[in-house]
């Protein structure tokens, strides 16, 4: 069976640009969660959908926001990007809210 | 704050000897922890989770980690190091799975 899979790999934008990222999880998992990596720190928690609905937020600005499609799949849109913003930004999926999750293997942003 | 804590940045240890990767936790009520793996440029791997019950949970590729709720901790433990066990490694919990949050991570190093 196919893992979580992220698409693009790598991406390079600028400042004030505009991202989308995307993910589909494991098949059958209705849950999916984002979260932001910087380099050498532990992932932080951004987001978190079950059944296309909301069910958690992390500490990040609006700038952030996702949403979950009808086939499970996610995007994470971020506007108006600072460098700051530059990360390795992982997703993850769980068969329900309240299970473990499993993560793909991450989409690279660089912000110049 | 409610947080997990890994006071080791990394830990070295020989091949063939015990390892220990450390956890504490400062989470009020009765917190769900785990443990994960990340190998270099890819995503987290789930090794083993505690929710209730049996304090020594089992994990994967030979990992167990033990909750001990008078010293707050969850140490992550494996009785003989392997050198492809080498790898950055984060506790996390979770309240009712809608938001995670990692430790800052622990890198392992483990020379033959």
């Amino acid at each position: 069976d196919a893992g979580v899979t992220q698409s693009p790999t790598h991406l390079i934008k600028t400042r004030g640009q505009h991202v989308t990222l995307r993910c589909s999880p494991i098949s059958g998992h209705k849950s999916v969660s984002w979260y932001q990596q910087v380099l050498g720190q532990g992932p932080q928690f951004i987001f978190q959908y079950y059944e296309k609905e909301e069910r958690g937020r992390g500490n990040f600005p609006d700038r952030f926001s996702a949403r979950q499609f009808p086939n499970y799949s996610s995007e994470l849109n971020v506007n108006a990007l600072l460098l700051g913003d530059s990360a390795l930004y992982l997703c993850a999926s769980s068969l329900v809210g309240g299970d473990t999750q499993y993560f793909g293997p991450g989409t690279r942003l660089t912000v110049l | 704050a409610q947080s997990v804590a890994q006071p080791e940045d990394q830990v070295n240890v020989a091949e063939g000897n015990p390892l220990t990767v450390k956890c504490t936790y400062s989470v009020s009520g009765n917190p769900y922890l785990f443990w994960y793996v990340q190998y270099p440029n890819r995503g987290l791997q789930f090794l083993l989770k505690y929710i209730t019950g049996d304090n020594l949970v089992k994990g994967s590729y030979g990992f167990e980690a033990e909750f001990n709720k008078s010293q707050t901790s969850f140490h992550l433990k494996k009785p003989s190091a392997l050198v492809s066990d080498s790898a950055l490694y984060f506790c996390a919990w979770g309240y009712n799975f809608n938001k995670f949050y990692f430790g800052s991570g622990t890198k392992l190093n483990v020379k033959p």
